[in-house]
Formats: C-alpha cells, structure tokens, sequence
C-alpha cells in the first residue's frame, strides 16, 4: 500500500535550517510528482509548491522561493524539504503529498517550531 | 493567479442533516481541476473528490461534487459525527495550486 512516512518533530532557533524527510513506499517513486504544504496553528492549508520527480524541477509558490528548497533522492525514494534562516512564522505541521494534484496520499505531518 | 473562497466559514448541522460547502473560483477552473479535501485535527487531510465530482477511492456515496467553471459545492447529504473537519477546495488547473480558506463543519 501506498505510505508517506515524514521525519520526526524539530525544534530551532531562528536563523537555524530545518530538513524534514518524507520517505514514499507502495509506488514507482519516478512515477508521481511530490508536493509540500505547509499549516500554520490555527490557520488553514497552504500549498508551498512541488517537484517534478523525473525532471527534478521544482514550481515554488510566491514568498517561498529562496529559503524553501525541494529535493529528493530516488535510491532511497525520499524527498526533502529544506527550510533556511528560519523565522517564528515557520512555525508549522509540514506535510508531504504525493502528485501535484490531486494529493491522493499524504504524509503524517511534521511539526517545525522556530522559537528562541 | 486563481483565489479560491469558500463558504460558510463554519457549518452547523444535526446528524442526518444535509451539508452544502461552496467554492467560488476568482477565474474559470481550467478542465474543472477542482479538488476537495478533509481535514480532522491531528490527521492528515484526505482526498475526498477530484475533478469537481468524481469520489476518490473509499470515500462515502454520502460525500459528492459539483459544479463547473467558478462555482463548485460539496455536498454530504446525511451528516455523521465522524464528519466533523474542516473542509478545503483546491484547484489545480493553474500554477500555483492553492487552496480555499477551509470550512469548519461541525454538529449542533
């Protein structure tokens, strides 16, 4: 069965970087596109883009190009967010989804939290 | 750039009630790449309807999709308990793939 299985909760300071993992299994890893999105407490979902993983261009969407770096490696079939010069409003449960839409299997979440 | 705005901001309903969820699209949704999602505190969201109407796998016959162009709804014709989350739209006809701002459902 399909499964995303994302890496563990991080806490960082700001100006700090963050990776989160997210490890796919069930499918041909080459055959679907991974997207990020992120949720912020109390706020609703934000699409922060995704990569394409046979072409491994990446669609950034606006304010999240720069600090917000997709990647991924096929051998291990995981992709990765990285997050760098951290900010308290990077504060968020991160999710991993597969496709780039629709997002039909989600990662579990990571929770990120920027606080000095 | 497509801004998706959902409404109500928050439904309340009795069990067995019928649920209306719109999704007005700033612009046409291009091939109605219209997708809604379920999202209970704690989980990950889940994909409920895509292409604006069509169930994606194991999703209740309760739960349908509609609409075409800039107006879309979901609907859950008789409410359970367990459908208690928020509620999102997203369109993916156009880079970026936003999501609405999400409807809170919840029972009286």
């Amino acid at each position: 069965q399909v499964q995303l299985v994302q890496s563990g909760s991080e806490l960082k300071k700001p100006g700090a970087s963050v990776n989160v993992s997210c490890k796919a299994s069930g499918y041909l890893f080459t055959s679907y596109a991974m997207t990020w999105v992120r949720q912020a407490p109390g706020q609703g979902l934000e699409w922060i883009g995704w990569i394409n993983t046979n072409t491994r261009n990446p669609t950034y969407a606006q304010g999240f190009a720069g600090r917000f770096v997709f990647s991924f490696d096929t051998s291990v079939r995981t992709a990765f967010l990285q997050i760098t010069s951290l900010k308290a409003e990077d504060t968020a449960v991160y999710y991993c989804a597969r496709g780039p839409a629709p997002l039909d299997y989600w990662g579990q979440g990571t929770l990120v939290t920027v606080s000095s | 750039e497509i801004v998706l705005t959902q409404s109500p901001d928050t439904l309340s309903l009795s069990p067995g009630e019928r649920a209306t969820l719109s999704c007005r699209a700033s612009q046409s949704v291009g091939g109605n790449y219209l997708a809604w999602y379920q999202h209970k505190p704690g989980q990950a969201p889940r994909l409920l309807i895509y292409g604006a109407s069509s169930r994606a796998t194991g999703i209740p016959d309760r739960f349908s999709g509609s609409g075409s162009g800039t107006d879309f709804t979901l609907t859950i014709s008789r409410l359970e308990p367990e459908d208690v989350a928020v509620y999102y739209c997203q369109q993916y006809g156009s880079s970026p793939r936003a999501f609405g701002q999400g409807t809170k459902v919840e029972i009286k």
